[in-house]
């Protein structure tokens, strides 16, 4: 298996345009989630989905980001309108089906500068 | 919520000595805990866990220990390379849902040759 694809891996925009990130999640893993990294905040959970249902979005920072899981394969995280302080590392990761003490396997991330 | 607290932030240390990472924890319901290593330009990878039923847990030259009653684990690496050189999180998680770990702030390893 390839491991949990994300792209782009480098996004650089200014501020005020739309942003969307793409994951690809392990296939067979049924649940999928969004992180964000920053040097002052470290890694926050955004948003995590399970069997393509968004279960928590608690996270999400304000009204400007969105995420969607069409199907099982596909998942995307949106930013409208973008801002300077989105600029952050983001990662999607995935997880395999069952209860109990299940690894989060990591994308390589896509990182974000919002001019 | 839970709350993880690591440290410390950055350590230094010279190849062949041994590294040790703490974490305390808040929520005495959480009972997995997971070391996470992530290397420059890449997402975290799972490295060791341990469970609250037990104690100790060692793969090789890494080790994890947990105090539950101080609610406090660590991770400690012997013999330490230039590769074990990366960022390393903690986390702790509670049952129910796919146990969604909350994570610490991240310990950056340097380890001179």
């Amino acid at each position: 298996d390839a491991g949990v694809i994300q792209s782009p891996r480098h996004e650089v925009t200014e501020m005020g345009q739309e942003v969307t990130l793409r994951c690809k999640p392990i296939s067979g893993h049924d649940y999928l989630f969004w992180y964000r990294q920053t040097m002052m905040r470290g890694l926050e959970l955004l948003i995590y989905f399970n069997n393509n249902v968004p279960i928590d979005d608690s996270g999400m920072p304000e009204d400007r980001f969105s995420a969607k899981m069409p199907n099982a394969s596909f998942s995307t995280l949106k930013i409208q309108p973008s801002e300077p302080r989105d600029s952050a590392v983001y990662f999607c990761a995935s997880s395999p089906p069952g209860l109990g003490y299940n690894e989060q396997f990591f994308g390589p991330g896509t990182r974000l500068t919002v001019l | 919520g839970e709350n993880v607290e690591q440290h410390p932030s950055t350590l230094s240390v010279q190849e062949g000595d041994s590294a040790v990472i703490k974490c305390t924890y808040s929520d005495s319901a959480s009972n997995y805990f997971p070391w996470y290593k992530q290397e420059l330009g890449k997402g975290p990878q799972l490295i060791i866990d341990i469970r609250s039923n037990v104690g100790e847990k060692k793969d090789q030259r890494i080790a994890v220990t947990l105090n539950k009653t101080a609610k406090h684990f660590s991770l400690h690496i012997t013999e330490t390379q230039p590769e074990d050189s990366a960022v390393y999180f903690c986390a702790a998680s509670r049952p129910g849902g796919s146990y969604i770990p909350t994570f610490g702030r991240g310990t950056s390893l340097i380890v001179h040759p």
